[in-house]
């Protein structure tokens, strides 16, 4: 079964741009999660996505914003970005009846933003 | 609200060394806990986990148990490899799947 895939792995922003990203969870998981990975701040939950609908929000600005597809498959954007956005960001999807909300992380995308 | 205190790193050992990375907690609710690894340039993969106290978590030689008296889960492992290098991640899930994860602790093993 393939593991959870995220693109573009690398991506270069300036200042004021907008970005989005991509994640496709594991074939019948329907829960992706967010999370933002930086030096300073560490691991910081975004959002959760399930059956496409946002069920829970982390404590970021409106400019991180996120969408699933009826496919699973989520993206999420950052508009007007700022040099603090450079980060990993990671993506994870659960099975539909993990009993221990067992997570299954992608590899990342790493943004820079200059 | 819900945290997670982990020891700071790094931590460089010998190989064949033993190996404790402590954790705290502090939850509202009843959390499940976690330990996730995650190697260079990789993202994170689950390590170990338990769902209620005294629940002791184990894989690859790693083990942790769940004390909920001590708000603790200390991460243990008897002899640990070079190829263990990597940053240790504690965390913890109050119900759905929004993780709280710590601070993570840099282990260098040396051969």
């Amino acid at each position: 079964k393939a593991g959870v895939t995220q693109t573009p792995r690398y991506l270069i922003k300036t200042r004021g741009q907008q970005v989005t990203l991509s994640c496709s969870p594991i074939s019948g998981h329907r829960s992706v999660s967010w999370y933002q990975q930086t030096p300073g701040q560490g691991l910081q939950f975004l959002f959760e996505y399930f059956s496409e609908t946002q069920r829970n929000k982390g404590n970021f600005p409106g400019r991180f914003s996120g969408r699933q597809f009826s496919n699973s498959r989520s993206e999420m954007n950052v508009s007007t970005l700022e040099l603090g956005d450079s980060a990993l960001y990671l993506c994870a999807s659960s099975p539909p009846q993990g009993p221990y909300n067992e997570q299954f992380f992608g590899p990342g995308t790493r943004l820079t933003v200059l | 609200g819900n945290s997670v205190t982990q020891m700071e790193g790094p931590v460089t050992l010998s190989e064949e060394a033993f190996l404790t990375i402590n954790c705290t907690y502090t939850a509202t609710g009843y959390p499940s806990l976690f330990w996730y690894v995650q190697y260079p340039g990789e993202g994170l993969q689950l390590l170990l986990k338990a769902t209620k106290a005294d629940d002791k978590g184990s894989n690859k030689g790693f083990e942790a148990t769940y004390r909920k008296e001590t708000t603790s889960f200390h991460l243990e492992k008897g002899s640990v490899q070079v190829s263990d290098s990597a940053v240790y991640f504690c965390a913890l899930s109050v119900g759905g799947n929004k993780l709280v994860f710590g601070a993570g602790t840099i282990l260098r093993v040396k051969s």
